[in-house]
């Protein structure tokens, strides 16, 4: 049981390239989450899925997009990546209104 | 105006020394109120979840407490291992969370 599993764990991109970062969980959860945690701003909430076939903006959208693939599967693309977005990149998920659960995070640097 | 304030933002502590960490809310009818762990380099770990005031929680050393405006976290006689960040969040509307920006907490040998 892996519980939370994103890749890359590190990626360095050059402004205007693409990518996306990929998260995958085994808990059956129906929810799921991207988050970017920055210095002294805290988790934000980037887009999440209440259940599979659903998207929804969180406060920072702006720049990125989401698929929810499958229940398992939540992926978050860059398509133009910008030095605003280095950041570390944290995937959750949840079970309706528990707890959420975490990735390890992809540390990502745009320059 | 952040929903969720924590304090202090950094705290050192020696080993066997209590303290507590302050998480105060602005969000009204709260539907949640988490507590996480943080080790450098990795992910939020769960740790807590409080819903109503009054409600308390234990761990190991932790504790966490609830009341209509703020939440603890007891470390009681700490060790070096329980450094870190300790993140707390509260439940919005559609099941988000809105987080702190976390307590730093060093435990001195």
């Amino acid at each position: 049981n892996a519980g939370v599993t994103q890749t890359p764990k590190f990626q360095v991109l050059k402004t205007g390239q693409s990518m996306t970062l990929q998260c995958a969980q085994d808990m059956n959860h129906n929810s799921m989450y991207w988050y970017r945690q920055d210095p002294g701003m805290g988790l934000r909430l980037i887009y999440y899925s209440a259940s599979e076939g659903t998207t929804d903006k969180g406060e920072v959208p702006n720049g990125y997009n989401v698929s929810r693939l499958n229940k398992r599967e939540f992926s978050l693309r860059l398509e133009s990546a910008a030095p605003s977005q280095t950041s570390v990149y944290f995937c959750a998920s949840s079970e309706s209104r528990d707890e959420q659960y975490f990735g390890p995070g992809t540390r990502l640097t745009v320059t | 105006e952040d929903q969720v304030t924590q304090s202090p933002e950094a705290l050192r502590l020696q080993e066997g020394e209590s303290s507590s960490l302050n998480c105060s809310y602005t969000v009204s009818g709260l539907r949640g109120l988490f507590w996480y762990r943080q080790d450098p380099g990795k992910g939020p770990e769960f740790l807590f979840t409080l819903y109503s005031a009054g409600e308390e929680k234990e761990k190991e050393r932790l504790k966490a407490t609830l009341t209509k405006k703020e939440s603890f976290l007891h470390i009681t006689a700490p060790k070096p291992e329980d450094s870190a960040t300790y993140l707390c969040a509260v439940r919005e509307g559609n099941n988000r969370l809105a987080f702190g920006k976390g307590n730093q907490v060093v435990v001195i040998p």
